[in-house]
């Protein structure tokens, strides 16, 4: 199957400062891609859909500039959680779809923010 | 948006048959149903599409009535290492892509 890679796989920083995220779709181009983020014990929550060479769509209640996604080519997306705060702590999954019959989506591993 | 309903956990002994159904009262014509896998700690993976019917693949089965109102995804001998949360999705009426996690299944496989 297709495979996404993400990095890092787990960061720890300090309140106030900005961190990067990248979604990589390793042997496909992927024009779409999602990202997530989980609490503990919770389900998944569509954060926004990134869009290859184009603004991403925010789900209601995500704060596009606290959340800055960027789709710069067609096998990376980056989403960059700026001014990093205690409550951002989560796990934050992106995937990818690449188009077959299913349009499954394609899970990265997912990176485990912890913000002191 | 199709909403879903699952049971919140199951528990099952090794070597059975586990059938876990999901609700879905509300599926619009156009709606596949999905279900992924999850490890703790992990991205989902994909386990199973369908429309209508039943499908096969060579993890596990997909019953789906004839009023698409749920779906049972069927696992058969489970072992430790399908111990996992399962979740079912519905197509998006915008995207055509299955997004919405609902609550998932956590199943619980014990020797």
């Amino acid at each position: 199957g297709a495979v996404v890679s993400q990095h890092p796989s787990r960061v720890i920083c300090k309140s106030g400062t900005s961190v990067k995220i990248e979604c990589r779709s390793l042997d496909f181009q992927a024009t779409t891609m999602f990202w997530y983020r989980q609490f503990p014990k919770k389900s998944l929550m569509l954060m926004a859909t990134s869009n290859e060479g184009s603004k991403a769509t925010y789900e209601q209640g995500v704060e596009k500039d606290k959340f800055l996604i960027n789709h710069a080519s067609l096998t990376l997306s980056t989403l960059t959680v700026t001014s990093a705060h205690p409550e951002d702590s989560s796990f934050y999954i992106c995937s990818a779809i690449l188009g077959g019959p299913y349009n499954e989506q394609f899970f990265g591993p997912g990176t485990r923010l912890t913000v002191l | 948006l199709a909403k879903t309903t699952q049971p919140i956990s199951m528990d099952s002994y090794e070597g059975q048959e586990v059938n876990i159904t999901c609700s879905h009262n509300n599926i619009a014509t156009n709606d596949y149903i999905t279900w992924y896998q999850q490890f703790p700690s992990q991205g989902p993976r994909f386990i199973i599409q369908g429309y209508k019917t039943k499908v096969t693949n060579e993890v596990a089965s997909l019953f789906i009535p004839a009023d698409r109102k749920s779906s049972t995804l069927s696992l058969p001998r489970v072992s430790l290492s399908d111990t996992a949360v399962y979740y079912c999705l519905v197509g998006d009426d915008n995207s055509g892509y299955a997004l919405n996690f609902g609550k998932g299944t956590s199943l619980l496989v014990t020797p």
